[in-house]
């Protein structure tokens, strides 16, 4: 498998501030990374779809605008949370493709509280 | 649409015995198949994938495929409470993505 960090593990922001979630890769040169969402007690939900060097593919429903994702190198995607509010508050969570298969290896992932 | 369809549970199993979880997917096209376990308050752990009809097994977990039924199950010998978690199927769609069942709660009784 592949060995994925993310930081900060836990974050309480105010209402209106932006937050910065990095995601890495630190065993394994990753193209494509996704980030999820996962409120308690619900199975995740994709938000979208990264991709080194380009721009990320937004699922259905999920503002591109309030959520910006930046993936600028083979191991690093990062997720901003802009204008946050309390319903962003929510479990977030990075995952990579390993090579050409579907497998995907999560990041032990984040707990945005927002005030 | 595609969909992937899970008991939600709960799934309570005797330790040391059998737990059987099932997953249904829509999509007859479907090639890749995923187990997660994933703890409460913690991100999934992929435990096992399947491409080919039958039975695959990884020490106590074997991951079974039907295609022609368009079903995949997870059986987990020999039990133990440290089983317990929620156990999501994912099945491969296009661009890599995965599509997510919505998990079975699993809890193993000492």
């Amino acid at each position: 498998g592949a060995v994925v960090s993310q930081h900060p593990s836990r974050v309480i922001c105010k209402s209106g501030t932006s937050v910065k979630i990095e995601c890495r890769s630190l065993d394994f040169q990753a193209t494509t990374m996704f980030w999820y969402r996962q409120f308690p007690k619900k199975s995740l939900m994709l938000m979208a779809t990264s991709n080194e060097g380009s721009k990320a593919t937004y699922e259905q429903g999920v503002e591109k605008d309030k959520f910006l994702i930046n993936h600028a190198s083979l191991t690093l995607s990062t997720l901003t949370v802009t204008s946050a509010h309390p319903e962003d508050s929510s479990f977030y969570i990075c995952s990579l493709l390993l090579g050409d298969s579907y497998e995907q290896y999560f990041g032990p992932g984040t707990r945005l509280t927002v005030t | 649409q595609k969909e992937v369809e899970q008991n939600s549970g709960p799934l309570s199993v005797p330790e040391g015995a059998i737990a059987s979880l099932n997953c249904t997917y829509s999509d007859r096209g479907s090639q890749s198949f995923f187990w997660y376990r994933q703890y409460s308050g913690k991100s999934p752990e992929l435990i096992m994938f399947i491409y080919s009809n039958g039975d695959k097994e990884d020490g106590r977990f074997t991951a079974q495929l039907n295609k022609a039924s368009q079903y995949v199950s997870l059986l987990i010998r020999d039990s133990q409470p440290s089983d317990s978690a929620t156990y999501l199927c994912a099945v491969g769609y296009s661009n890599y993505q995965l599509i997510w069942g919505a998990g079975t709660k699993l809890i193993i009784k000492p």
